[in-house]
């Protein structure tokens, strides 16, 4: 069965750092995977999304995603972090017409 | 802004009663995605419309139901209603049946 897996509930930055938060999937076929953010009290937004091609995809707010298909991974990234980019991360893979999403990892960037 | 209207943004009411939550998708968007979100219950799948068909259920309980009418908006009903209905309902749309969803802002609802 389809899967995605966000093994961290939380992730801790301070500011200005790097961030990473994780993604792993099960699938049979090629994955559609997807990131998507969560701020307090608002919908999700969508940050980026990898169907085919360049394993590194560029999205919103400066995130990027690399795709490992050797390690089942879909980490999202972020070069410096904001304190505004605290929010909750979802991370989903297509199954058919439905979209298995992972249980979130909230991220809390520190000043 | 997303394009995706729902409403109402919050809605009080008790046990037992019946309640509908409405979805207006972005425009051109065929598909509809209801969801419900729990505190400690994640993101949790419930219905799939595509142009007014139903394409996907999830985990929606019998007493919730939804249909997607020919101007492509959406009514989730939500009947006999239990303390643990409590939740942030979200609507999402999409083009097609492989894109990118667009999330609607939620309707949250308490059950006192």
């Amino acid at each position: 069965a389809q899967s995605v897996a966000q093994p961290e509930d939380q992730v801790n930055v301070a500011e200005g750092n790097p961030l990473t938060v994780k993604c792993t999937y099960s699938v049979s076929g090629n994955p559609y995977l997807f990131w998507y953010v969560q701020y307090p009290n608002r919908g999700l937004q969508f940050l980026l999304k990898y169907i085919t091609g360049d394993n590194l995809v560029k999205g919103s707010y400066g995130f990027e995603a690399e795709f490992n298909k050797s390690q089942t991974s879909f980490h999202l990234k972020k070069p410096s972090a904001l304190v505004s980019d605290s929010a909750l991360y979802f991370c989903a893979v297509r199954d058919n017409y439905q979209l298995i999403w992972g249980a979130g990892t909230k991220l809390i960037i520190k000043p | 802004d997303s394009g995706v209207t729902q409403t109402p943004k919050h809605l009080i009411t008790a046990t037992g009663q019946r309640v509908t939550l409405r979805c207006s998708p972005r425009s051109g968007d065929l598909s509809v995605y209801w969801y419900q979100q729990s505190l400690d219950q994640g993101l949790q799948f419930l219905i799939q419309y595509y142009n007014g068909e139903e394409r996907a259920k999830g985990n929606i309980l019998e007493r919730f139901s939804a249909q997607q009418f020919p101007d492509l908006h959406s009514e989730l009903n939500l009947s006999s209603l239990e303390l643990g209905d409590s939740a942030l309902y979200f609507c999402a749309s999409s083009l097609g049946v492989a894109g990118e969803l667009f999330f609607g802002e939620g309707s949250r609802l308490t059950v006192l």
